[in-house]
């Protein structure tokens, strides 16, 4: 069974700080998604990482994909409260493209 | 800017009822999927839908899930006969390619 394992579970930070959310697994993955989940809507793609080695920004944001494409980092830099939510990581398995998804992470950036 | 769109957004449902849950993937798509989350728990994935046949089911998929693209526009999940435990987000989601997916904003489902 593929599992992906997200740490921390729960990041409590101040405006301006910078953080690094983490998303491992023993299993290799042929591509990476990053989501941003609000409460009761559906999962939101921020990013998609494909090859071992990968980084991509999107603003503030810097995601990475493992070289043996087994985990990704999500990194903020100067957190704002408006980046405050949940965010998934989800890995495709196998040739359907079916994801597996980490249990999440809660990030409450406080003013 | 295309989404994917699905309804009902809450529906709620006697035990033993038959639901079915609708979705409008993104226009030009592909594949095509289902997943559900509980309550405070992980996304699941249920189903994955590619060329008008299922590619892959998992064992929460059971005989009592069906799904369908019965015009080429909507997919749907059926529901035959609903237990207690089928409470939770559905979310429908979509890929051009099979791993870029977009997801609907879900519907609550509710079996009392």
């Amino acid at each position: 069974t593929q599992l992906l394992e997200q740490s921390p579970q729960f990041l409590s930070i101040q405006e301006g700080e910078n953080l690094t959310v983490y998303c491992n697994s023993s299993s290799v993955f042929s591509s990476l998604q990053w989501y941003r989940q609000e409460p009761g809507e559906g999962p939101v793609l921020l990013v998609t990482v494909v090859t071992g080695g990968e980084v991509k920004k999107l603003k503030r944001l810097t995601f990475q994909f493992g070289d043996a494409r087994k985990d990704s980092s999500l990194h903020i830099t100067a957190a704002q409260p408006g980046d405050t939510g949940l965010y998934l990581c989800a890995g495709a398995a196998g040739n359907t493209g079916k994801l597996i998804f980490g249990q999440g992470t809660t990030l409450q950036v406080k003013p | 800017e295309p989404e994917v769109t699905q309804t009902p957004s809450h529906q709620v449902t006697q035990m033993g009822q038959e639901v079915i849950l609708r979705c409008v993937p993104i226009s030009n798509h592909l594949y095509f999927y289902w997943y559900r989350q509980i309550l405070g728990q992980k996304v699941e994935f249920l189903v994955s839908f590619y060329n008008n046949e299922i590619s892959e089911k998992s064992e929460i998929f059971d005989d009592q899930f069906s799904v369908e693209r019965p015009d080429g526009s909507n997919f749907t999940l059926k529901i035959r006969s609903t237990k207690l435990e089928d409470s939770a987000m559905y979310f429908c989601a979509s890929s051009l390619q099979g791993y870029e997916q977009y997801f609907g904003p879900g519907t609550r489902l509710t079996v009392t």
